[in-house]
């Protein structure tokens, strides 16, 4: 089966700092990655689309400056929270789909992200 | 864009009951339908899809049903059991790789022993 590995896997960090997730494609190559945020009990919101080789296209109302992407191999896509706030806390996580098939989306297991 | 909605938000049930959950999507272009489970704390399994060439995929205990006209597409759990509480999201998406998926509100299914 496909795997998409996420690290880390939960981060405390302080204000002010900065916080790089990973998401890996550990099987298969991916283009085209998608970074989620997750608040607890509500549904994963669409961030923005990762891609390989290009800057990523961000959803209406994400600051990109906020959240930088960074999609350098077919395998590997970095989101960095930038000067991370207490509100920044959140679960985020990744999903990647095969170059070569219908587009189903496997998930890494998500960082969960507190800034104190 | 595209807008998924789903319904109910929690849904509880006896063991051995059925439970379905029903999810609208405005954009008439998507065409691949998956349904994921989550648990808490935990990445979101796939646990079935339907594409727009079907109306209907079964998978032992869980099926779902895709009406395009309509805009509508539902996930029936039979035989229901303790194991399968958790929250269900629906998603859609314009298939291939390229594309976004986007995602119901999700449902908070508890079954009760």
């Amino acid at each position: 089966g496909a795997v998409v590995s996420q690290h880390p896997s939960w981060v405390i960090c302080k204000s002010g700092t900065s916080v790089k997730i990973e998401c890996r494609s550990l099987d298969f190559q991916a283009t085209t990655m998608f970074w989620y945020r997750q608040f607890p009990k509500q549904s994963l919101m669409l961030m923005a689309t990762s891609n390989e080789g290009s800057k990523a296209t961000y959803e209406q109302g994400v600051e990109k400056d906020k959240f930088l992407i960074n999609h350098a191999s077919l395998t590997l896509s970095t989101l960095t929270v930038t000067s991370a706030h207490p509100e920044d806390s959140s679960f985020y996580i990744c999903s990647a789909s095969r170059d070569r098939g219908w587009g189903e989306a496997f998930f890494g297991q998500g960082t969960r992200l507190t800034v104190v | 864009g595209e807008n998924v909605e789903q319904h109910p938000s929690t849904l509880s049930v006896q063991e051995g009951d059925s439970a379905v959950i029903k999810c609208t999507y405005s954009d008439s272009a998507s065409n691949y339908f998956p349904w994921y489970k989550q648990e808490l704390g935990k990445r979101p399994q796939l646990i079935i899809d339907i594409r727009s060439n079907v109306g209907e995929k079964k998978d032992q205990r869980i099926a779902v049903t895709l009406n395009k006209t309509a805009k509508h597409f539902s996930l029936h759990i039979t035989e229901t059991q303790p194991e399968d509480s958790a929250v269900y999201f629906c998603a859609a998406s314009k298939g291939g790789t390229g594309n976004q998926f986007y995602f119901g509100t999700g449902t908070s299914l508890t079954v009760i022993p």
